[in-house]
């Protein structure tokens, strides 16, 4: 079965600091990949996808994330956090071949003003 | 527009006490999902429906069961509630059967079960 490993728990950095989560996946096959984020009290909302193409992917808000295939790993990234990105960040996996989205555990980000 | 509409936002049950959690999607989606979220462990899909008339379990079916009502409609029944069902249960459409496209989250349910 697929896993997908986000290994930053709680992250916590000051306005205008770059921001990298991790995210991690198992499976070896063709995947599609997702960043959902959930602001506080809000349901989960697409930040950005990847399914094929150009391994940087451009998403809402300014974040960006990279499919590095070598390595399972599908980053979140942006150069300069708001306090309005402070939310919980989830990596999602689907492998192509169903239904089954996995998701990682998520990250809790504190952006301080 | 409204999107995925879950009802009721809060519920607090008994334990071996039943209910039904109701979804509903106006966006003419194929697939639907429930998910249920607890801390540090992300989202766990319970059931999915791949389209109007098809179910099938997910990571976490025990103690649950499903209804594709019809195209719009998919509920989520405890027949008998449990303390370990306390949670966040959020129902979710795809307008995509293969997982290519993103998911259209409800606002959620919080669940206490005592």
């Amino acid at each position: 079965a697929q896993s997908v490993s986000q290994h930053n728990h709680h992250v916590i950095l000051s306005e205008a600091a770059s921001l990298e989560l991790g995210c991690n996946y198992s499976y070896g096959g063709t995947v599609n990949l997702f960043w959902y984020v959930q602001y506080p009290g809000q349901h989960l909302q697409l930040l950005l996808k990847y399914f094929s193409g150009d391994p940087l992917v451009k998403g809402i808000k300014g974040f960006e994330a990279e499919f590095i295939k070598s390595k399972f790993s599908f980053n979140l990234r942006k150069p300069s956090v708001q306090w309005s990105d402070t939310a919980e960040y989830f990596c999602a996996v689907n492998n192509n071949a169903g239904n089954m989205l996995t998701f990682g555990g998520g990250t809790r980000l504190m952006v301080k003003p | 527009n409204a999107g995925v509409t879950q009802t009721p936002k809060f519920q607090v049950l008994k334990t071996g006490q039943s209910m039904t959690l109701q979804c509903a999607q106006d966006m003419n989606h194929n697939s639907m999902y429930w998910y249920r979220q607890d801390p540090g462990m992300g989202l766990r899909l319970i059931y999915y429906s791949a389209s109007e008339g098809t179910t099938d379990k997910g990571e976490v079916p025990n103690g649950y069961n499903v209804s594709r009502l019809n195209k719009r409609e998919f509920s989520l029944r405890l027949e008998s509630a449990a303390p370990s069902q306390t949670s966040v249960y959020f129902c979710a459409s795809s307008g995509s059967t293969q997982g290519y496209e993103a998911l259209h989250f409800g606002n959620g349910t919080r669940l206490t079960v005592t």
